[in-house]
């Protein structure tokens, strides 16, 4: 079964640091872009950015962009999410997601056909 | 503020057919890149309902479908059903964005 199996949920403070994880399971890891996802409370979903893992080719929206860092590492398959120094406006729902690919052929634009079950972030003091 | 532009809700009877659009520019739907959208139960994973603008990923039923044109989509759901209750994002990717991702606003679709 293909999946995406996110880490559990967080409970952090202003300033912490937090790397949130998405494994990947049941396809070719390396070959389908991962994107990530936030939903705020009572709000809808934003895009934040995209990696592929093969090359670790990493974009990022601009209302992301130096706040957070996407990463891989290939060899576990797994995707990370990560913060160096939290704010509690970055308390939300955060979803990875595999691009979709159509033989063998896979476009960073392309939509999200996989998505994990969501790791909960909260920082407050 | 999203890039795409949706209704906030909709709402129908079972069995009426609702439609929602999703408006935004030239520099998302009227370029060459696609739109997908996703149905969201909250507390739940967004799930692929559309992609590359009018295409149903296997088991998705026949009652979802989508069309495009110029700087506008539009997903229709025929037949409501109770279980079609539920948050309906599109998303594409826009230039003016270096190219990255956006979603709608999301439209919460109501079964009356």
């Amino acid at each position: 079964e293909v999946q995406l199996v996110q880490s559990g949920a967080e409970v952090k403070k202003p300033g912490e640091s937090l790397k949130i994880s998405c494994k990947g399971s049941g396809y070719t890891f390396s070959t389908y872009w991962i994107g990530w996802v936030r939903q705020m409370s009572g709000k809808g979903l934003e895009w934040m950015g995209i990696i592929y893992p093969g090359d670790s080719d990493t974009r990022y929206s601009p209302s992301f962009q130096g706040q957070v860092t996407i990463s891989v590492d290939k060899s576990i398959d797994t995707a990370y999410l990560q913060w160096s120094s939290l704010k509690a406006s970055d308390t939300a729902m955060y979803y990875c997601a595999r691009g979709y690919c159509s033989g063998g052929v896979c476009y960073r634009t392309d939509a999200f056909d996989i998505w994990g079950q969501g790791t909960m972030v909260t920082v407050a003091s | 503020q999203s890039v795409l532009t949706q209704p906030p809700s909709v709402s129908g009877a079972p069995g009426q057919t609702v439609t929602i659009s999703c408006t935004g520019s030239s520099s998302n739907i009227g370029t060459a890149y696609h739109v997908h959208w996703y149905q969201h139960l909250p507390g739940t994973a967004p799930k692929l309902l559309i992609y590359r603008n009018t295409k149903r990923p296997s088991g998705v039923p026949d009652r979802f479908s989508a069309s495009r044109s110029g700087t506008s989509a539009s997903l229709a759901i025929a037949g409501l059903q109770a279980d079609d209750e539920a948050y309906y994002y599109c998303q594409s990717y826009d230039t003016s964005l270096s190219g990255s991702g956006v979603f709608g606003g999301g439209t919460k679709v109501t079964v009356l």
